[in-house]
């Protein structure tokens, strides 16, 4: 089972792009990149996943290089109300998942 | 209004009372997950389940128990064999196959304190 490492904190302002990378080094054939967000005292929700290279939705993009072993999640032009805890994980199916701490992130004004 | 209603929102206990926690779906999804949390922490996985009447443990069973008699519904038990209880709970859903059934929805959680 994959686990994955990323920082326990950032912080940014609003009107930035915030990059938050998520390294993987054992992650294997099968298994999906996915990130989730969330906020205190609510459950996570989906922002997006990835298998190899980018992936782009209204909210967020994912890269990810040629050996899979790191992602990067994009978030474009951030407001106060991103401040949350984003989780990185990675795993062929939902039951396998290692959820680590995440990273909380801080938007300032 | 699709999604998955938990209850109740907060709930106080006390030692030695087994309690439930609901989890109800209109997603028509076929998977369904308890996980808890601990402040700080992240999810943990307790029990899921891929069709009715078969569920499977998770990382950390013990002290809690689960039934699936129905798609739509997954309440747990949190036993009196729980030692440490109080946490954030969150049940989750997913289809088991096609578009979708890699990503996890959550429902508001339900947070359980033993007084």
């Amino acid at each position: 089972l994959a686990k994955t490492t990323q920082p326990i904190s950032m912080d940014s302002y609003e009107g930035q792009e915030v990059n938050i990378t998520c390294s993987h080094n054992n992650i294997a054939t099968n298994d999906y990149i996915t990130w989730y967000q969330q906020f205190p005292s609510q459950g996570p929700r989906f922002i997006i996943q990835g298998y190899k290279t980018k992936v782009t939705n209204e909210v967020a993009s994912l890269f990810i290089p040629a050996d899979r072993k790191s992602s990067t999640l994009s978030l474009p032009r951030v407001s106060l109300s991103d401040t949350a805890v984003y989780y990185c994980l990675v795993g062929e199916n939902n039951y396998q998942l290692i959820w680590g701490a995440g990273t909380k992130l801080i938007i300032k004004p | 209004d699709g999604g998955i209603t938990q209850s109740p929102k907060y709930l106080f206990r006390k030692e030695g009372q087994n309690v439930t926690l609901s989890c109800e779906q209109n997603l028509n999804h076929d998977a369904m997950y308890w996980y808890r949390q601990d402040p700080g922490q992240g999810l943990r996985l307790i029990y899921y389940s891929q069709i009715v009447n078969d569920f499977q443990k998770g990382d950390i069973a013990e002290g809690y128990s689960v039934s699936r008699e129905k798609k739509e519904s997954f309440p747990l038990t949190v036993t009196s064999a729980q030692k440490n209880p109080t946490a954030f709970y969150l049940c989750a859903t997913s289809p088991v196959w096609g578009a979708g059934a890699n990503v996890l929805t959550f429902g508001a959680g339900s947070r359980l304190t033993v007084l």
